[in-house]
């Protein structure tokens, strides 16, 4: 159980277009998911905390015009790129956390952007 | 601010042996989960283990332990008898606070974990 998927797991796209990311939880509702963006070989940077229903907190640096985050349900958040850039080509990766589950956090398998 | 430090950007064990990963953390709180996670080359990220601060007993999960020194600030992730599969990256990760939907996850710069045959 507490599986996370995400789609779509690669992408490539033309500089200024726009690229939407799909993260679901499959078998729980999440009520808080994550979203991270990971260079290679590098650690994971949180970049937004999104609450079913409410607007997503972003960190700190993080352009929350550029970066669109909407949890619409229990099962569901996605992270729009908007007019993307070459700079913005990285592996995000979300996660998701269940309502009465202590501690576990569960993570997405990930998704590979490439802006061209 | 909370923050995790990991020393080691890569280790080298030979398979069958253990290995200690090491894991270095900071925070004011007093209420806080330590969490190592494993990141193979396909990018997943796959949940190996959970200390909280108020757990007496070190966590222990299969081939997995963690070796919890509250007053040193440490939580060291230990592999016994390593095998190739366990070749991937390993992150230290820390999250203040006691409520499940509270605080947000750190994480440490990693750990390149490679397994010799």
């Amino acid at each position: 159980g507490a599986v996370v998927s995400q789609h779509p797991s690669r992408v490539i796209c033309k500089s200024g277009t726009s690229v939407k990311i799909e993260c679901r939880s499959l078998d729980f509702q999440a009520t808080t998911m994550f979203w991270y963006r990971q260079f290679p070989k590098q650690s994971l940077m949180l970049m937004a905390t999104s609450n079913e229903g409410s607007k997503a907190t972003y960190e700190q640096g993080v352009e929350k015009d550029k970066f669109l985050i909407n949890h619409a349900s229990l099962t569901l958040s996605t992270l729009t790129v908007t007019s993307a850039h070459p700079e913005d080509s990285s592996f995000y990766i979300c996660s998701a956390r269940a309502s009465g589950r202590r501690y576990e956090q569960f993570f997405g398998p990930g998704t590979r952007l490439t802006v061209l | 601010a909370q923050k995790i430090t990991q020393t080691q950007p890569g280790m080298f064990v030979q398979e069958k042996e253990a290995v200690t990963l090491d894991c270095t953390y900071d925070t004011s709180d007093q209420s806080y989960g330590l969490f190592w996670y494993k990141q193979p080359s396909s990018g997943e990220m796959i949940f190996l283990i959970y200390q909280g601060s108020y757990d007496e007993q070190n966590a222990t999960e299969g081939r997995y332990s963690l070796n919890f020194q509250k007053a040193r600030k440490s939580a060291n992730l230990v592999i016994s008898a390593s095998q190739l599969g366990d070749s991937a990256m390993y992150f230290c990760a820390m999250r203040e606070g006691r409520h499940t939907n509270a605080g947000k996850s750190t994480f440490g710069d990693g750990t390149t974990l490679t397994v010799k045959p």
